[in-house]
């Protein structure tokens, strides 16, 4: 089955600093790749999502870049702020034929100084 | 619109005790899902239902059962509690056609502790 890596785990910056966040992941046919943020004590939601005919997508403050080739695809934030800090996970499923679930990596927590 | 809906929000146990979680939504997707999170772990798909009428497992189902009961609602089941089981649960929805994935919707969480 797929398996999706996500580092680093724990990432800390200055507000008004960018933070990036990546994932690789092993089974070549997933084609969807979505984002989510979950803040202290709630669910998580979707932040952003790409899917796999396109290399980036921008959505505000926040990107997601997609390589096909080597298998990763990364969550990028730009002027941080402190109600940026949060654990994020990535995830990835292959669209198509079949029915196929969300294997998400093991979040990276954010934390934005003020 | 409530969106995903879960009960209990706490919840304690004794080992070997037995407790059912609820999970309901109101948005009419076909699909829902129950996770487990754990700190450093990641979510973790413990059974699936894709549509009414079928559940699969996913990556942990050991110790769990669950039911579809209807389109919205979406049960797990803790036959015999065990302290591994503390964690905090999650469920989750969303519209799944023809092979095309969409956003996955998920309730508030059930947080579990296992004595």
């Amino acid at each position: 089955g797929e398996n999706v890596e996500q580092h680093p785990s724990t990432l800390s910056v200055q507000e008004g600093d960018s933070a990036v966040i990546k994932c690789t992941y092993s089974d070549s046919a997933s084609n969807y790749f979505p984002w989510y943020k979950q803040e202290l004590g709630k669910r998580p939601q979707l932040i952003i999502d790409i899917r796999s005919n396109v290399g980036e997508k921008k959505d505000q403050r926040i990107a997601v870049t997609l390589n096909k080739t080597a298998k990763h695809f990364s969550l990028h934030i730009t002027e941080t702020q402190p109600e940026d800090s949060a654990v994020y996970f990535c995830a990835a499923s292959k669209q198509g034929s079949g029915y196929s679930t969300l294997t998400f990596g093991k979040g990276t927590m954010l934390l934005v100084s003020p | 619109n409530a969106g995903v809906t879960q009960t209990p929000k706490f919840q304690v146990l004794k080992t070997g005790q037995s407790m059912t979680l609820q999970c309901a939504q109101d948005m009419n997707h076909n699909s829902m899902y129950w996770y487990r999170q754990d700190p450093g772990m990641g979510l973790r798909l413990i059974y699936y239902s894709a549509s009414e009428g079928t559940t699969d497992k996913g990556e942990v189902p050991n110790g769990y059962n669950v039911s579809r009961l209807n389109k919205r609602e979406f049960s797990l089941r803790l036959e015999s509690a065990a302290p591994s089981q503390t964690s905090v649960y999650f469920c989750a929805s969303r519209v799944s056609l023809a092979g095309v994935t969409y956003e996955q919707y998920f309730g508030p969480g059930t947080r579990l502790t296992v004595t």
